[in-house]
């Protein structure tokens, strides 16, 4: 089966632009994540999506975050505008059903560099 | 609140070793634990899914262990080689919201 598919896998911007993520998620699955990973640390959940449902987006900096799915499959994933300290990678994940019971998959990444 | 440690976080061992790395949890209301590979600059690769009714997995030279009761699970790697350099995670979602807590990450570096 094919994987989690991110695009792009690196992007720069200046502070205070927007950017945008891209992921499509193995075919079938209900659920998909959002997660961001500071350098030297483990990955915290931004949101998650059951369907095209928003199930939890307590970590979510939705000042400037802002994520969607549309029709239950891809989703993309938007910073405006972009903090210095939103250099991180960015991964997406996505599970047969919760993830509790099959497990995650994760996407290669989007690299962010805010300069 | 779930917590997740992995000890440590790094480790160097010559090539062709036998090594053990190291994780617990806080809360033992787990529905599985699953531990993560990551190259550098690179995603998540799932390695093995260990059931919170079993007590272990294996694939290949990987063998995990799960004890809910002690909070710990152990990632076993035999006969290790340089290609097994990398960071491994564990992670564990909650029964409730298994939204999937993380490790801080194992540094492995295999010395040829």
């Amino acid at each position: 089966e094919a994987g989690v598919a991110q695009s792009p896998r690196y992007k720069i911007i200046e502070k205070r632009q927007s950017v945008a993520f891209w992921c499509n998620p193995i075919s079938g699955h209900a659920t998909l994540y959002w997660y961001q990973q500071i350098l030297g640390q483990g990955p915290k959940l931004l949101i998650q999506f059951q369907n095209n449902g928003v199930v939890d987006d307590s970590q979510l900096p939705k000042d400037r975050f802002s994520a969607e799915r549309l029709k239950g499959v891809d989703s993309t994933l938007k910073i405006q505008p972009a903090k210095l300290e939103d250099s991180a990678v960015y991964l997406c994940a996505s599970s047969l059903g919760g993830g509790g019971n099959y497990g995650y998959t994760f996407g290669s990444g989007t690299r962010l560099t805010v300069v | 609140k779930q917590e997740v440690t992995q000890i440590p976080a790094a480790l160097s061992v010559p090539e062709g070793e036998n090594l053990v790395l190291n994780c617990s949890f806080t809360d033992s209301a787990i529905y599985n634990l699953q531990w993560f590979r990551q190259d550098p600059g690179k995603g998540l690769t799932s390695l093995l899914l260990i059931q919170s009714s079993q007590r272990e997995q294996t694939s290949g030279r990987l063998n995990a262990s799960l004890d809910k009761s002690s909070g710990r699970s152990t990632l076993y790697i035999a006969a290790s080689q340089p290609g097994d350099s990398a960071t491994y995670l564990c992670a564990a979602p909650n029964f409730g919201n298994e939204k999937l807590t993380f490790g801080t990450g194992t540094r492995l570096t295999i010395i040829p």
